[in-house]
């Protein structure tokens, strides 16, 4: 089973808007990760937040953890066509993998 | 472009064939990743290597073996295919002295399997 769960499973926005997507985890973490996939390519990495921080931000993104909650937020403001991507959170478990979630589809209306 | 390759980009095989899939690391990264994406599944952690040597493996069937060359390349190797294993294959690296993942990974382009 999947240890992280994104939440929704897909969102549309038109340009301009902020998109904010959501990630639930089930055990305890060392850092949270959120990846950025175009349709068929490969996964790149967009931030890192540590268990210990509660918010980062890096352009126009900012990210969230809740360890209390086991849970995180991606917020991608002022969002454009270019950002149409699915967007994946990933929790390093044990160490040595990072276990990726299902996943949130967004699509960017110009 | 990540640094990290992966060939061949695109395979199309038959049930019961074997295949291989290569994945060359970002120059120094001493730990490989190896993960599937299927549309079902999403993407499942397959295997990881470190210098040559395994360090974890996650949902690997017995049909599917890697391993992790001198020269820090890796490679998938995939027996008896059924028509469930058409998936994306990922490769990932990333650096660190010790094997353990800690920080970001460097993701290939992958590698598209179709079972027929």
């Amino acid at each position: 089973s999947q240890q992280g769960e994104e939440d929704p499973q897909a969102l549309s926005i038109q340009e301009g808007e902020n998109a904010t997507m959501n990630c639930s985890y089930k055990t305890s973490i060392n850092n949270l990760q959120w990846y950025r996939q175009n349709s068929g390519r490969g996964l790149v990495h967009l931030i890192l937040i540590r268990s210990n921080e509660r918010e980062k931000h890096s352009g126009r993104l900012r990210v969230t953890l809740d360890t209390s909650k086991k849970s995180s937020s991606l917020l991608i403001t002022a969002s454009r066509a270019a950002d149409t991507a699915s967007y994946f959170c990933a929790t390093l478990v044990s160490g040595s993998r990072l276990t990726f979630g299902e996943g949130t589809q967004l699509t960017v209306n110009p | 472009d990540s640094g990290v390759t992966q060939t061949p980009k695109h395979l199309i095989t038959a049930t019961g064939q074997r295949v291989t899939l290569r994945c060359s690391p970002r120059s120094g990264d001493l730990s490989v990743y190896w993960y599937q994406q299927s549309l079902d599944q999403g993407l499942q952690f397959l295997i990881q290597y470190y210098n040559g040597e395994e360090r974890a493996k996650g949902n690997i069937l017995e049909r599917f073996s890697a391993q992790q060359f001198p020269d820090l390349h890796s490679e998938l190797n995939l027996s008896s295919l059924e028509l469930g294993d058409s998936a994306l294959y990922f490769c990932a690296s990333s650096a660190g002295t010790s094997g353990r993942a800690s920080g970001e990974l460097f993701f290939g382009e992958g590698s598209r399997l179709t079972v027929l």
